[in-house]
């Protein structure tokens, strides 16, 4: 199956301060998502973003398809921006697979 | 107006018992999943249903069978129960395969 690896796993930030998270996966894709779990628990949809760049707020999330690669910038990140960042892609089976999370949590 | 919803929330239970998880989407979607996370936070797909019909099945044991009356509703049905059965299972819909999937809000399975 594709493979998924994001990082950095773990991210500390100053409350304001900007970051770049990255996914990298090994085959071609036709969905790519992004998504954060807040530490309720809760899943949220952030981005679909198969390729392209898109813009959501402080969020923004570019995918390079030919490169295997995607990114989720955030800026001037809040408290409330804390949680698990995953992407998660899918290629022709139809099964979405999730990399492993970027841990972000963000200090006052 | 909750869009994909989930009940129970939490469900704490003994080994050998059988239970049932229920999902439910009001987004008019075609296409709902189930999936397992675990401790370390891992999300796996278990199971996916598209207009009713079971597209996708991982392999996972048999104790688990997803159940879809309708287009807006998806079961999860557990039996004997294992301690590594505890786990969060999250119930999702998209519009169709291969669009973007919304997660309902989990439910927290502990087995003692």
């Amino acid at each position: 199956g594709i493979q998924v690896e994001q990082s950095p796993p773990d991210l500390i930030l100053q409350e304001g301060a900007n970051s770049t998270l990255r996914c990298n996966f090994s085959d071609s894709v036709n969905n790519l998502q992004w998504f954060h779990q807040n530490p309720w628990g809760q899943l949220i949809n952030l981005f679909y973003i198969p390729s392209g760049t898109k813009q959501n707020g402080r969020l923004s999330a570019t995918t390079v398809a030919t490169e295997r690669y995607s990114l989720l910038y955030i800026s001037s990140s809040q408290t409330t921006d804390s949680g698990v960042y995953f992407c998660a892609v899918e290629s022709n089976d139809y099964k979405l697979s999730f990399g492993a999370g970027t841990t972000v949590t963000v200090r006052a | 107006d909750t869009a994909v919803s989930q009940t129970p929330k939490y469900l704490v239970t003994q080994m050998g018992n059988d239970k049932s998880i229920k999902c439910e989407q009001n987004l008019g979607h075609d296409t709902m999943y189930w999936y397992k996370q675990d401790s370390k936070k891992f999300l796996k797909i278990m199971f996916s249903y598209n207009n009713k019909e079971l597209i996708i099945n991982e392999t996972v044991p048999n104790r688990f069978s997803p159940k879809s009356p309708d287009k807006a509703h998806l079961n999860l049905h557990i039996n004997s129960l294992e301690l590594g059965d505890s786990a969060v299972y999250f119930c999702a819909s998209s519009p169709d395969r291969t669009y973007e999937q919304y997660f309902g809000p989990g439910t927290r399975l502990t087995v003692t």
